[in-house]
């Protein structure tokens, strides 16, 4: 079954760092664009970050809130993708969902936490 | 403030039919495929329509998506209690080259 697992959520400290990773399961990630998708407590989705397919040079796109504070890539050994976040803030308190871009954005990981509180 | 507007909330009755509005921009919904998901509390979102209105393998015809211009609709035909849940929808915008997802619309059957 295609699957997408996310894990590295926690709790961490304003202007702390986090690395969420999220593993592939039954299709080759590098094929597909990847996304990270985040959602704050009881509000709607919001669309993070984007890394491409080797056949569009892996290039990467991000949201405003997050551009040069989020990073993200992935390990082609490892059927991964990763999301390098500094900086945080309170305001990126949110479920963070792995998502796979094909046809919509068709896959969908069950979603790791990730909380910023002193 | 999200780049595609729809409304809060829509509220039928079982059986009948409820349309949800998307409403984007030249740059995004008038340019791009539409994309629809569905969201359970607690749960993933899942893949309702892709490229304006083409249904994935599993989801029922009672779904339907259309477009025109810089709106999207989507719409949902025998409604059943098991519907209520949040939809979203979503597409790419070419001027901000970033994802963009409408605000959601809390589905209520009555």
């Amino acid at each position: 079954e295609v699957q997408l697992m996310e894990s590295g959520g926690g709790s961490v400290q304003p202007g702390g760092s986090l690395r969420l990773s999220c593993v592939a399961s039954e299709f080759t990630l590098s094929d597909h664009f990847m996304d990270w998708v985040r959602q704050a407590p009881g509000k709607g989705l919001e669309w993070v970050a984007r890394i491409r397919n080797k056949a569009n040079s892996d290039s990467t796109e991000y949201a405003a809130s997050v551009k040069g504070r989020f990073t993200i890539s992935r390990d082609d050994s490892k059927n991964s993708v990763f999301l390098q976040m500094n900086s945080l803030t309170r305001e990126d308190t949110a479920v963070y969902y792995c998502a796979r871009k094909h046809y919509g954005i068709d896959v969908w990981g069950q979603g790791t936490t990730v909380t910023v509180s002193s | 403030q999200s780049v595609l507007t729809q409304p809060p909330s829509v509220s039928a009755a079982p059986g009948q039919k409820v349309t949800i509005s998307c409403s984007g921009s030249g740059s995004n919904v008038g340019r791009n495929f539409v994309s629809w998901y569905r969201q359970f509390p607690g749960a993933a979102p899942k893949l309702l329509i892709y490229e304006n209105n083409k249904r994935p393998s599993g989801i029922p015809d009672r779904f339907s998506g259309s477009k025109s211009g810089p709106s999207a609709t989507l719409g949902i035909t025998g409604l059943q209690t098991g519907d209520e849940a949040h939809y979203y929808c979503g597409t790419w915008d070419s001027s901000l080259n970033v994802w963009v997802f409408g605000g959601g619309t809390k589905l209520t059957v009555l």
